[in-house]
């Protein structure tokens, strides 16, 4: 079955950088894209980006643009998502999903357990 | 960015009652509209996909209508497993983004 396991929580500094990762298995990887999305503590969804399983191209979301880098390992196939130069707004939990083309556009169809970042001095 | 708006913010409903979330995107998103609810402590859950479709093992009492700019998700009769907060999705381009969410609780 498909399954997307991520890594466990981390407790960072402000100005420091987390990598989460997030490893599947159950299908070919390589046939499918993933995305992260973020929810800080008691808000809504945020879109963070996308990674093709098949080539690691990637496109982010305007507001962390700069600071996120997606990176795929088809040799574990495990897909990462690293987040630089933290603050306290980075506070969130931080899930990945694999993503499908469809006819009616892309959909996310599977789930990671999603991973907790406390940002904190 | 395509901003998605989601109309209301929170509703209480009774048991059975039908029950409409409408989602506004700020340019033309033709179909490209998700709808995902979730749990709390939980990873959301996609419920229809292209505005319109359901996803295999959702309750049929979950429809979605609408393209362009103007979406609802509704449901039928609603039930005691549906309190949840529901999100829209844009995937039209290459940045995708959410509504803020929906709260649905029983009254």
């Amino acid at each position: 079955q498909v399954q997307l396991v991520q890594s466990g929580g981390e407790v960072k500094r402000p100005g420091a950088s987390v990598k989460v990762s997030c490893k599947a298995s159950g299908y070919i990887f390589s046939n499918y894209a993933f995305t992260w999305v973020r929810q800080a503590p008691g808000q809504g969804l945020e879109w963070l980006g996308y990674i093709s399983g098949y080539n690691g191209n990637a496109r982010y979301g305007h507001m962390v643009q700069g600071r996120v880098t997606m990176t795929t390992d088809t040799t574990t196939d495990t897909v990462y998502m690293e987040l630089r130069s933290l603050t306290s707004d980075d506070t969130a939990v931080y899930y990945c999903a694999r993503v499908v083309a469809a006819d009616g556009g892309d959909e996310i169809d599977y789930w990671g357990q999603g991973t907790l970042v406390i940002v904190s001095s | 960015d395509i901003q998605m708006t989601q109309s209301p913010t929170s509703l209480s409903a009774s048991v059975g009652d039908r029950v409409t979330i409408t989602c506004r995107a700020s340019q033309n998103i033709r179909s490209y509209l998700n709808w995902f609810h979730q749990k709390p402590g939980k990873a959301p859950k996609l419920l229809i996909s292209g505005a319109s479709t359901l996803q295999s093992g959702v309750p049929s009492r979950f429809s979605g209508t609408g393209s362009g700019t103007d979406f609802t998700l509704t449901i039928s009769s609603l039930q005691p497993e549906d309190v949840a907060t529901y999100y829209c999705q844009q995937t039209f381009n290459n940045i995708w983004t959410f509504g803020q969410g929906t709260k649905i609780e029983i009254k």
